[in-house]
């Protein structure tokens, strides 16, 4: 199993440009996140899938859209890149066991800079 | 808001000594806590969960600890090694929504965990 992989590994886009990162995953999981993590910092919520056709906001999800038209893949959107976008960029995927919380696994991360 | 965070940004140790990670939570709804790793460039790596209906879970080499008197996770890696060389997070969440929506983890900022030779 190649696991939760994402798409592209660096990106470097200009202010006002567009651009989707996508995340693939195996595992069959119904669940599917996006998170974005600065500096010194931990990962934040952007958006999140709980199954196929189905999204909704996390913590910080202003600039980004969010689909999830198959279940094994979740894109994240930027219609309008801003430099405050700049920031390594994170999917997860978790598999749904009756209501209990299960842990997530992680892809790699995407580096976007927005310069 | 809910928070979650650590006590200490940086740890030092000395290879083959017990590691102690600290974390405070504010979150009383707060069920499930799990603790990654992440290495230089790579993503959050699993290492050991617990659930808020125990206070102690044990792994290989790892121990989580779970206080929810005083809302306090710890992470104790015994006989640290060079590979245990990473920044660790602890992260928590309330329980599932009804209907088994699940709400993302919400991560405190980290523990640089740096082992001397």
């Amino acid at each position: 199993n190649a696991g939760v992989t994402q798409t592209p590994k660096f990106r470097v886009l200009k202010t006002g440009q567009s651009m989707t990162l996508l995340c693939a995953q195996d595992m069959n999981h119904e669940y599917m996140y996006w998170y974005r993590q600065d500096p010194g910092m931990g990962l934040r919520l952007i958006h999140y899938s709980v199954g196929e056709g189905t999204t909704a906001k996390g913590e910080v999800p202003d600039g980004y859209n969010v689909s999830r038209l198959k279940k094994q893949n979740f894109l994240l959107g930027l219609e309008s890149a801003a430099p405050s976008q700049t920031s390594v960029y994170f999917c997860a995927s978790s598999y749904h066991s009756g209501g209990v919380y299960n842990e997530q696994f992680f892809g790699p991360g995407t580096r976007l800079t927005v310069l | 808001g809910e928070s979650v965070g650590l006590h200490l940004p940086t740890l030092s140790v000395q290879e083959g000594d017990n590691s102690i990670i600290n974390c405070a939570y504010s979150n009383s709804a707060s069920d499930y806590f799990i603790w990654y790793k992440q290495e230089s460039g790579k993503g959050p790596q699993f290492i050991i969960d617990i659930r808020s209906n125990m206070d102690k879970r044990q792994g290989q080499r790892v121990t989580v600890l779970l206080n929810k008197t005083v809302k306090h996770l710890s992470l104790q890696i015994a006989a640290t090694q060079p590979g245990d060389s990473a920044v660790y997070f602890c992260a928590e969440t309330p329980s599932p929504r009804m209907g088994g929506g699940a709400d993302g983890l919400t991560f405190g900022k980290g523990t640089h965990l740096i082992i001397q030779p």
